[in-house]
């Protein structure tokens, strides 16, 4: 078991620029996660699935920032027009059966927007 | 809405030394929500450290303890001798039980002294 695993680890993007974070969740997890960590912020609920069918993405900035679930072996987020605000370390996770059982992370995205 | 407030920053304490982090939270969704504090070591991925999902009962893993104190809306995260490779970052998460996602705290840096 390779655990949640997230690619790339580092992202560096110019000012504008789209940004595809990748996630490839547990093999027989149902809920897939996706969060964003900043010092200020800390850990922010962006968006999940379940079963790969969007359940609740009230997390997201209703702008540039989209998500999907095209198969239940991988996820991605992706960020139209970076800007520098948007840099943070994006995590991503899965759990077997929603919410209230043990989530696990992947080690996350670095994402920097220059 | 449900939210979690744990203690902000840094703590540090010397080795052998007993630490407590606090945590409480506030669940409008739902009277008894499940709670969770997580663990992240220098270079890892977030990871669970313990879980209590019954109000009163006490949650313990690798030394720490946490007791879910619903008159308090507490679950504050305790160890009564701390070592060195306890330094990480801890949050406090909680999940209602209406299947919603996991809600983390900031975040708390432990650190460790000789």
């Amino acid at each position: 078991n390779a655990g949640v695993i997230q690619t790339p680890r580092h992202k560096v993007t110019g000012k504008g620029q789209e940004a595809t974070l990748w996630c490839e969740p547990i093999s027989g997890h149902s809920a897939v996660f996706w969060y964003r960590q900043t010092i200020v912020q800390g850990l922010e609920f962006l968006t999940y699935f379940r079963n790969q069918a969007p359940i609740d993405d009230s997390g997201m900035p209703k702008e540039r920032f989209s998500a999907q679930m095209p198969n239940q072996s991988h996820s991605t987020l992706k960020i139209q027009s970076t800007q520098p605000q948007d840099s943070a370390v994006y995590l991503c996770a899965s759990s077997h059966s929603g919410t209230n059982t043990e989530v696990f992370f992947g080690k996350g995205t670095r994402l920097t927007v220059v | 809405g449900d939210s979690v407030t744990q203690t902000e920053g840094q703590v540090t304490v010397s080795e052998s030394k007993s630490l407590i982090i606090n945590c409480t939270y506030s669940a409008t969704s739902i009277g008894y929500p499940n709670l969770f504090w997580y663990v992240r070591y220098p270079g890892e991925g977030l990871q669970l450290l313990l879980k209590v999902i019954t109000a009163g009962q006490k949650g313990s893993s690798r030394g720490f303890e946490a007791t879910y104190n619903k008159e308090a809306t507490s679950f504050h995260l305790q160890k009564a001798s701390v070592q060195e490779s306890d330094s990480a970052v801890y949050y406090c998460a909680l999940s209602a039980n209406s299947g919603t996602y996991q809600r983390f705290g900031t975040g708390t840096k432990l650190q460790v002294v000789p």
